[in-house]
């Protein structure tokens, strides 16, 4: 019954090397968002999922990061051939949304995870 | 789409203090506003929200934010600030026409004794 669960909570890599970071949401939540905390430059924008729709993929910053998220739950966040500016906290959010045009649900954040990419 | 600007990436104040963090949103339709807190080492959670009706929200911890739709404004503030008040605070914004919700860049509180 816990919050959302993000891993690995840490990660290290070496740059040109792909990366997967995974997050179970809140059970029966049906919105999933990613996130990137960088600092000084707050929460921005990655992708967001709501139940069976396409997800918005408007925030992904370049074609090397992608995410899919698998029959309704957990979602994976893939960076390929990884650069050293994609160094940051990848948080990611899950909230209950019960139809089209509810938006006002608040997001409960997992506690993310640090990419350190050398 | 819309946005959210945090004025004061750093506010500092005196335990005692009267608290103040300012949010200014941008959208063309009415919004849904939220102030996040994200205390050292912890995820973000939720400190209130306003969505429709009264616009002096109330929320945990003794903040409250007023909705002021002619300055586009939504101001965190706190009488009496504390010592456990330090962390970083995040305004959001969205509203009925859009998935995602919009951060500002976050304001850290440092109380000093």
């Amino acid at each position: 019954g816990a919050g959302v669960s993000q891993s690995p909570s840490n990660k290290v890599t070496e740059k040109g090397k792909d990366v997967e970071l995974r997050c179970d949401p809140i059970s029966g939540h049906t919105a999933l968002y990613w996130y990137r905390q960088s600092l000084g430059q707050g929460l921005e924008f990655l992708i967001y999922f709501q139940g069976n729709s396409a997800p918005d993929k408007s925030g992904l910053p370049s074609d090397r990061f992608s995410a899919e998220r698998t029959g309704g739950s957990v979602s994976t966040l893939t960076i390929q051939r990884t650069q050293q500016e994609d160094s940051a906290v990848y948080l990611c959010a899950s909230s209950f949304r019960p139809r089209q045009g509810h938006y006002n649900s608040p997001l409960h954040f997992g506690n993310g995870t640090r990419l350190t990419v050398t | 789409a819309q946005s959210v600007t945090q004025l004061g990436s750093h506010v500092s104040v005196s335990e005692g203090a009267l608290v103040l963090l300012r949010c200014n949103y941008s959208s063309s339709v009415p919004p849904y506003l939220f102030w996040y807190v994200q205390y050292p080492n912890q995820g973000l959670q939720l400190l209130l929200k306003y969505t429709t009706g009264a616009t002096l929200v109330k929320g945990i911890n003794g903040f409250e934010a007023e909705f002021k739709k002619s300055e586009t404004s939504f101001h965190l503030t706190k009488p009496s600030a504390h010592m456990s008040d330090a962390a970083e605070y995040f305004c959001a914004v969205s509203d009925r026409n859009n998935n995602d919700m919009r951060f500002g860049a976050g304001t850290r509180l440092t109380v000093k004794p």
